[in-house]
């Protein structure tokens, strides 16, 4: 069955570095997403991505964010000077079509000390 | 603005008994309704959504849920918890565009 993959699993930063998050959608999907969840809190809306740009972002996502896809198959999320608050679990999610359901990764957590 | 309220951040029910996690949403338009639900250490599972058509929608598991538009309810049921139902529960909206909105979750506990 296809799924959708996070790299790595668990990553640990000193604030103020860069770190990038990588996930592989599902082949043929088409809309692609980041969402964190903060422990013992909600799961937040970041970004969404299709056809190449931006298609919609949360307060969240400032100008430390960025995505890109970099070729046919991944799609990256990086901060380029993280803080403690950054600390979460960060899930990517694709969907094939816009308002269907998304299929989440696994999650990477991301730990800035 | 749209938004997801979850009653009830924990739930514990014996195993055989009947679950029943509640959602209700906020919009202004039809919804697209979701309910995720997350294993320890996983990612997130979609159980089942509601887009258009039956009020009534089924989804793996066993659960269902049923989208009353008078309610503003999608309430997410079991007839009879099993211990593996045991996760944390999120119901979500979306309201015609890409994104969800979710609702904080649901811890659900299931006793012997």
């Amino acid at each position: 069955e296809p799924e959708v993959t996070q790299t790595p699993s668990h990553q640990v930063t000193q604030m103020g570095q860069e770190v990038i998050l990588r996930c592989v959608p599902i082949s043929n999907h088409l809309y692609f997403y980041w969402y964190r969840q903060i422990l013992g809190q909600k799961v937040e809306f970041l970004v969404s991505f299709y056809n190449n740009e931006i298609s919609e972002k949360s307060e969240i996502f400032d100008d430390q964010f960025s995505v890109e896809r970099p070729d046919g198959s991944n799609f990256t999320l990086k901060i380029r000077s993280t803080k403690l608050e950054d600390s979460a679990m960060y899930f990517c999610a694709s969907s094939g079509r816009a308002n269907t359901e998304a299929f989440f990764g696994q999650g990477t957590r991301l730990t800035v000390v | 603005a749209q938004s997801v309220t979850q009653l009830g951040s924990h739930v514990s029910v014996s195993e055989g008994a009947l679950v029943l996690l509640r959602c209700n949403y906020s919009s202004s338009v039809p919804p697209y309704l979701f309910w995720y639900v997350q294993y320890p250490n996983q990612g997130l599972q979609l159980l089942l959504k509601y887009t258009t058509g039956a009020t009534l929608v089924k989804g793996i598991n066993g659960f269902e849920a049923e989208f009353k538009k008078s309610e503003t309810s999608f309430h997410l049921t079991k007839p009879s918890a099993h211990m593996s139902d045991a996760a944390e529960y999120f119901c979500a909206v979306s309201l015609r565009t890409d994104k969800l909105i979710f609702g904080t979750g649901t811890r659900l506990q299931v006793f012997p």
